[in-house]
């Protein structure tokens, strides 16, 4: 199977703007997290998507949103960015099991945001 | 609130010398709880991971940590360690039911010299 894709690879944007992050998960897998990653802050829980429903979301300002689509994809957007939104952004996909538990979360390989 | 701290930020160590990478969780439930390694400008690769079962999990590259209830701990071991598995190594906890989320450790720097 082809593992947890993520586009683009790198952007830059400038202060204001407005960016949009793609996530393709693993084949069958219908869960698909996003978390930020920065030098200062760390890996920090962005939200989760199930089925197309946002089911968890971290402690990040309303400008982060995301949706995921009924074919598992799925795209977060951040609004007028600003400088500290500058981080790599990585896209995670897992696979919920019929008896309700949960296995491995794969990782794509991000996509790195500068914001100028 | 779950939280994770890795104890060390950075571990320097020789070639073929053994290595341990520390890291304690704080959670009122139970959880799943993973070690993720990140080589430079790539993401997150899977180690090992603790969901239930035998406390000594073994996982790719020689690795292998020990779940510790008692002490809150999921150290990670290898008995030798090589150049090539210099990188940052995340400690993580995965909470939650239904919709869940994955809290990361700070991380710690392994740095293999020769």
């Amino acid at each position: 199977k082809a593992g947890v894709t993520q586009t683009p690879r790198y952007l830059i944007k400038t202060r204001g703007q407005q960016v949009t992050l793609s996530c393709s998960p693993i084949s069958g897998h219908r869960s698909v997290s996003w978390y930020q990653q920065t030098p200062g802050q760390g890996l920090q829980f962005l939200f989760e998507y199930f089925s197309e429903t946002q089911r968890n979301k971290g402690n990040f300002p309303g400008r982060f949103s995301g949706r995921q689509f009924s074919n598992s994809r799925s795209e977060m957007n951040v609004s007028t960015l600003e400088l500290g939104d500058s981080a790599l952004y990585l896209c995670a996909s897992l696979e919920m099991k019929g008896d309700g538990s949960t296995d491995t979360q794969y990782f794509g390989p991000g996509t790195r945001l500068t914001v100028l | 609130a779950q939280s994770v701290t890795q104890l060390d930020s950075q571990v320097p160590v020789f070639e073929e010398a053994p290595v341990e990478l520390r890291c304690n969780y704080s959670s009122s439930v139970s959880v799943y709880l993973f070690w993720y390694v990140q080589y430079p400008n790539q993401g997150l690769q899977l180690l090992l991971k603790y969901l239930s079962g035998s406390t000594l999990v073994k996982g790719i590259n020689g690795f292998e940590a020990e779940f510790n209830k008692s002490q809150t701990s999921f150290h990670l071991r290898k008995p030798s360690v090589h150049i090539s598995d210099t990188a940052e190594y995340f400690c993580a906890v995965r909470v939650g039911t239904g919709g869940f989320k994955t809290i990361f450790g700070a991380g710690t720097r392994l740095f293999v010299k020769a």
